[in-house]
């Protein structure tokens, strides 16, 4: 099976840019979620989605981000405009069922550079 | 609310030497505790996890974890590192009715031939 698949890996833009970062989970998985890696913070959660629907996106930086999962199979993270400080590594990540005790599959990630 | 303490940012050993990597938790609940490993330039995949029972939990590549609820941790170890086992560790909790994980900071591992 594929696991959860991210794209683009490498994506490199200029300063107020929009740029968008795109996610196919695992098919049968209910949870959805969109984290975000820098050396200086570590791995944050952003937003994440029960069955399509955004259930908490209180880590989501500022109004310049957002993100949506219109079906199943397909979610986006969408930074307008971008800036130097977006620059981080962005997981999607799924799981099977929405309750914290199952295993998240992660997928390989997008490096984003914004110069 | 919960949160998680990785006591080192890098510990580096040498082959076949034993390891021990530390998590500290903070929750006033119960708690489900996890260890993913990342691979450079890869995705996070789970190790092991903790969610009831016995207390020494047993992963792949040769992993276990120790839940210890009175000292609040959760260290991962391994009695012989390899080359292969380079990568950077995380530690995770997660509270019953809860839907989201808290990461700590991670943990380098660097294996020294």
């Amino acid at each position: 099976d594929a696991g959860v698949i991210q794209s683009p890996r490498h994506e490199v833009t200029e300063m107020g840019q929009e740029v968008t970062l795109r996610c196919k989970p695992i098919s049968g998985h209910n949870s959805l979620f969109w984290y975000r890696q820098t050396m200086m913070r570590g791995l944050e959660l952003l937003i994440y989605f029960n069955n399509n629907v955004p259930i908490d996106d209180s880590g989501m930086p500022e109004d310049r981000f957002s993100a949506k999962m219109p079906n199943a199979s397909f979610s986006t993270l969408k930074i307008q405009p971008s800036e130097p400080r977006d620059s981080a590594v962005y997981f999607c990540a799924s799981r099977r069922d929405t309750q914290n005790t199952g295993e998240l599959f992660f997928g390989e990630g997008s490096r984003l550079t914004v110069l | 609310a919960q949160s998680v303490t990785q006591l080192d940012s890098q510990v580096p050993v040498f082959e076949e030497a034993p390891v021990e990597l530390r998590c500290n938790y903070s929750s006033s609940v119960s708690v489900y505790l996890f260890w993913y490993v990342q691979y450079p330039n890869q995705g996070l995949q789970l190790l092991l996890k903790y969610l009831s029972g016995s207390t020494l939990v047993k992963g792949i590549n040769g992993f276990e974890a120790e839940f210890n609820k009175s000292q609040t941790s959760f260290h991962l170890r391994k009695p012989s590192v390899h080359i292969s086992d380079t990568a950077e560790y995380f530690c995770a909790v997660g509270v019953q009715g809860a839907q989201k994980l808290v990461f700590g900071q991670g943990t380098r591992l660097t294996i020294n031939p």
